[in-house]
């Protein structure tokens, strides 16, 4: 257990509905990080938050994406008009040292399946 | 972000040791060398990083070539709980604090 918290860890949802993902990091502040991840892919990078400021999002992140951290503590990943595509485990990863060589603390996933 | 080539997949015994290969022929000079791996159901784990020299912890070793070019990970006695996907993954010093995640090796141990 990393102390990454993740919910729900698994959803089902039919194609078109909004769903909410939510990670509760170890601490507060510090950077977060959202992945996700498809059958037999690595990890793909999606967004990340030093404190409250969201400072990069990849172009995976299209526009049905929105994540947030409100105030630097948890963080929500909702998606808007779910796709089939959108069939993922979504990961929450928190960093606790400032640095490229501190690790990356990953909570268990979301897995979001879409019919 | 640098490339690192690594097997699909790999197989070894229970109690034997285990050399998990990496290759990053185009490393700069700040990028660290990071290994993760993420058991069944889970998120990834860190398990070692190094710059140049050779790293060990409690979980494995990181040899690292002369040139930086390729890199070995060595888990001294396999158990059936290493059976995981490894990542190896370079990270920039001086860039993005993101990781950037291949497709990894599949290792496989048999009792």
């Amino acid at each position: 257990d990393t102390g990454v918290s993740q919910d729900p860890r698994h959803k089902i949802t039919k194609r078109g509905q909004n769903v909410t993902f939510r990670c509760d990091p170890i601490s507060e502040h510090n950077r977060l990080y959202w992945y996700r991840q498809t059958l037999g892919q690595g990890p793909e990078f999606l967004t990340y938050f030093q404190n409250e400021a969201q400072l990069e999002k990849s172009r995976l992140l299209s526009d049905r994406f929105s994540a947030e951290r409100p105030k630097g503590s948890f963080s929500t990943l909702e998606i808007q008009r779910t796709e089939q595509g959108d069939s993922a485990m979504y990961l929450c990863a928190q960093a606790l040292t400032s640095g490229n060589t501190g690790e990356l603390f990953f909570g268990e996933g979301s897995r979001l399946t879409v019919l | 972000d640098a490339k690192t080539t690594q097997p699909n997949s790999m197989e070894s015994n229970e109690e034997e040791p285990v050399h998990l290969p990496c290759n990053h022929s185009t490393i700069s000079g700040t990028d660290y060398i990071h290994w993760y791996r993420q058991l069944p159901s889970q998120g990834p784990e860190y398990v070692i990083h190094g710059l140049t020299s050779n790293v060990n912890n409690r979980m494995a070793s990181l040899a690292i070539a002369e040139d930086r070019k390729s890199s070995t990970l060595i888990l001294h006695r396999a158990t059936l709980r290493d059976a995981a996907v490894y990542y190896c993954i370079l990270r920039d010093q001086a860039g993005t604090d993101k990781l950037i995640f291949g497709t990894g090796t599949r290792l496989q141990v048999f009792p």
